[in-house]
């Protein structure tokens, strides 16, 4: 079945720690994004990427980095620049001008 | 729009009632839009799109209403039932001045169903 893995589900990281969060696509899908979402709020975007080895910033992206060395996985860095990281954080991807599909998410937490 | 330090506005409905959903988009040059649905600690999952081209589109229970004069989204549920409680989320394709297109989220409302 064609979809968008996202893992780990849950993550722990300790003050000052870099954590990559890991985002795969089997859907050919050009475009792919991550979002945080914070309880109780919306989607933020904090970077995305419509080709391979492109990516722009989201409105959020300061303390991330991210990478597009293929066109299936578009892997999210937390670095210890970001001072709040706890959320919960959403890859999707789109082909053209299609709806997202979203993977299932991974709930960061700092320790 | 973004929801930056916003918590999420909340719609109660009656079990069987109709909901309206409302969502103001913020690019008058976006030509595609969608609602989402997300429930507690899962993703977004699709319900239903239209583009700017159209001004209605009817899907199963779900209709999705676009006034761009007003930079205006609605979602209409029929019959609403217990399974529709919900956050939903309207997000815009809106391309930038770097000419590659982004989806960007409106503020979500969470829709709470009573029995």
């Amino acid at each position: 079945d064609g979809g968008i893995t996202q893992s780990p589900k849950y993550l722990f990281r300790k003050e000052g720690q870099n954590v990559t969060l890991s985002c795969e696509q089997n859907l050919n899908h050009d475009a792919m994004y991550w979002y945080r979402q914070d309880p109780g709020q919306g989607l933020r975007l904090i970077y995305y990427s419509q080709i391979v080895n492109d990516f722009q910033k989201g409105d959020i992206a300061e303390g991330y980095s991210v990478s597009r060395e293929k066109k299936e996985s578009f892997p999210l860095t937390v670095t210890s620049a970001q001072k709040n990281p706890t959320a919960f954080y959403l890859c999707a991807s789109t082909i053209g001008d299609t709806e997202a599909f979203f993977g299932q998410g991974t709930r960061l937490t700092v320790v | 729009g973004e929801s930056v330090g916003l918590h999420l506005p909340t719609l109660s409905v009656q079990e069987g009632d109709n909901s309206i959903i409302n969502c103001a988009y913020s690019n008058s040059a976006s030509d595609y839009f969608i609602w989402y649905k997300q429930e507690s600690g899962k993703g977004p999952q699709f319900i239903i799109d239209i583009r700017s081209n159209m001004d209605k589109r009817q899907g199963q229970r779900v209709t999705v209403l676009l006034n761009k004069t007003v930079k205006h989204l609605s979602l209409q549920i029929a019959a609403t039932q217990p399974g529709d409680s919900a956050v939903y989320f309207c997000a815009e394709n809106y391309d930038g001045s770097s000419n590659t297109g982004k989806l960007i989220f409106g503020q979500g409302t969470t829709l709470q169903v009573k029995p």
